[in-house]
């Protein structure tokens, strides 16, 4: 049972080096979501996609974008990497169907990524 | 815009003895839904409990219980009989609307004394 799988589970990058995170969901779900979470502050989203082709802006959607030209699949896209971007990601889909509104989202176990 | 807080940034219990984690949200939706997530060192996100806001009835879940006020806009989780594998840290999350968002407070360690 794969669920959620992102990738890679770890990166140290340079400042102003370039990455794309990676999730792939195999539960043919219609909505996905990036977060970011660092110390302190809970989970928090960055952007999220409601289908294929769709991507909307979440709660702290600078420095980053993102692409969802497959169902299973949601990238993001750091273009310059700062050191503020430093934190873990997590991924997170789930069934786009109202009648599951009441579920809860099914997470990836996260990128650690560090930018020095 | 939805907010949650956990007010409490750490908190201890004893083995087999009960603990309650606090979750205050603000919204002006009606229908809606609450989360507890546990996220232990490895870093996985697991879903410990749920509510509809429509529903009356608290959930339960095993040792894990929540008492859900909508009036007051509270929603604390109760853990029972507390375990060693209980160490972690539990995060409040709100959700409503066609897109689902989560909107999750900052979160909460919860350390267990054998």
């Amino acid at each position: 049972n794969a669920g959620v799988t992102q990738t890679p589970k770890f990166r140290v990058l340079k400042t102003g080096q370039s990455m794309t995170l990676l999730c792939a969901q195999d539960m043919n779900h219609e909505y996905m979501y990036w977060y970011r979470q660092d110390p302190g502050m809970g989970l928090r989203l960055i952007h999220y996609s409601v289908g294929e082709g769709t991507t909307a802006k979440g709660e702290v959607p600078d420095g980053y974008n993102v692409s969802r030209l497959k169902k299973q699949n949601f990238l993001l896209g750091l273009e310059s990497a700062a050191p503020s971007q430093t934190s873990v990601y997590f991924c997170a889909s789930r069934k786009g169907d109202r009648a599951y509104d009441n579920q809860p989202q099914h997470f990836g176990d996260g990128t650690r990524l560090s930018i020095l | 815009a939805q907010t949650v807080t956990q007010s409490q940034p750490e908190m201890s219990v004893q083995e087999a003895e009960t603990v309650t984690l606090s979750c205050t949200y603000d919204t002006s939706e009606s229908d809606y839904y609450l989360f507890w997530y546990k996220q232990p060192p490895s870093r996985q996100m697991i879903l410990v409990i749920r509510q509809e806001a429509y529903k009356q009835q608290n959930a339960t879940e095993n040792r894990f219980s929540v008492n859900f006020q909508k009036a007051a806009k509270s929603f604390s989780l109760k853990i029972s009989d507390s375990q060693l594998g209980d160490a972690a840290m539990y995060f409040c999350a709100y959700s409503s609307g066609a897109n689902s968002k989560l909107t999750f407070g900052k979160g909460i360690t919860l350390s267990v004394r054998p």
